[in-house]
């Protein structure tokens, strides 16, 4: 069965303590992972695309990773403002055009 | 560009009433998916549409959800009668058409129903 896990579910962290998201998927062809943002009140921001295993993407503090089987979304040195839920999806030759959506991870970020 | 614009961001209505969600897409996208989040079970694809023309609605969970996109520009979800289980935020998405690197989904700032 085709499906989106992430762990932890929720990340506390002190400010400057770096950490790593995971995401696991078990589809079959997959297309693309995409992690999003999610703040309170708001709905998800794109942050990544990810289409093949090997491939890397960094932004600011943030740098995600594929293999075959999973995702990983490296924070370092975090600040109180990376604090969100962060969510991974999969785009997969047997959804269509439709993304799957893990349940995500919040993360907290001490001061 | 102004992203997906929807309305209205907080409903709160009876049981039996009807509840109408519009949506407007990033101009140019081909694509314009409705999504639903509870804590349950996340964000789940209710209906999608490609050049307006409703593809996949395998999601709507019954005959009281309905979405029509009279044009490129404009979309609903519409919800008769309304219950207490349709308390959700409705996500609108879009994103264009083409390869690969048109693939990501922009979402709006969603629609936070509450059903008493």
């Amino acid at each position: 069965e085709d499906q989106v896990t992430q762990s932890p579910e929720a990340l506390r962290l002190q400010e400057g303590e770096s950490s790593s998201l995971n995401c696991s998927y078990t589809v079959s062809g997959l297309r693309g992972l995409f992690w999003y943002r999610q703040d309170p009140g708001k709905g998800p921001e794109f942050l990544f695309t990810l289409y093949s295993a090997g491939e890397e993407k960094e932004k600011e503090r943030l740098k995600a990773t594929l293999t075959k089987k999973e995702s990983f979304l490296h924070i370092t040195a975090p600040k109180p403002e990376d604090s969100a839920t962060y969510l991974c999806a999969v785009q997969a030759t047997n959804y269509g055009q439709n993304f799957v959506f893990g349940p995500g991870t919040r993360l907290s970020v001490l001061p | 560009d102004a992203g997906v614009i929807q309305s209205p961001r907080h409903e709160v209505t009876e049981m039996g009433q009807e509840v109408t969600l519009r949506c407007k897409p990033i101009s140019g996208h081909d694509y314009l998916f409705w999504y639903r989040q509870t804590m349950m079970r996340g964000l789940e694809l209710l209906i999608y549409f490609n050049n307006n023309v409703p593809i996949d609605d395998s999601g709507m969970p019954e005959d009281r959800f309905s979405a029509k996109m009279p044009n490129a520009s404009f979309s609903t979800l519409k919800i008769q009668p309304s219950e207490p289980r349709d308390s959700a935020v409705y996500f609108c998405a879009s994103r264009a058409g083409g390869d690969p690197s048109g693939n990501t989904i922009y979402f709006g700032e969603g629609s936070w129903l509450t059903v008493v």
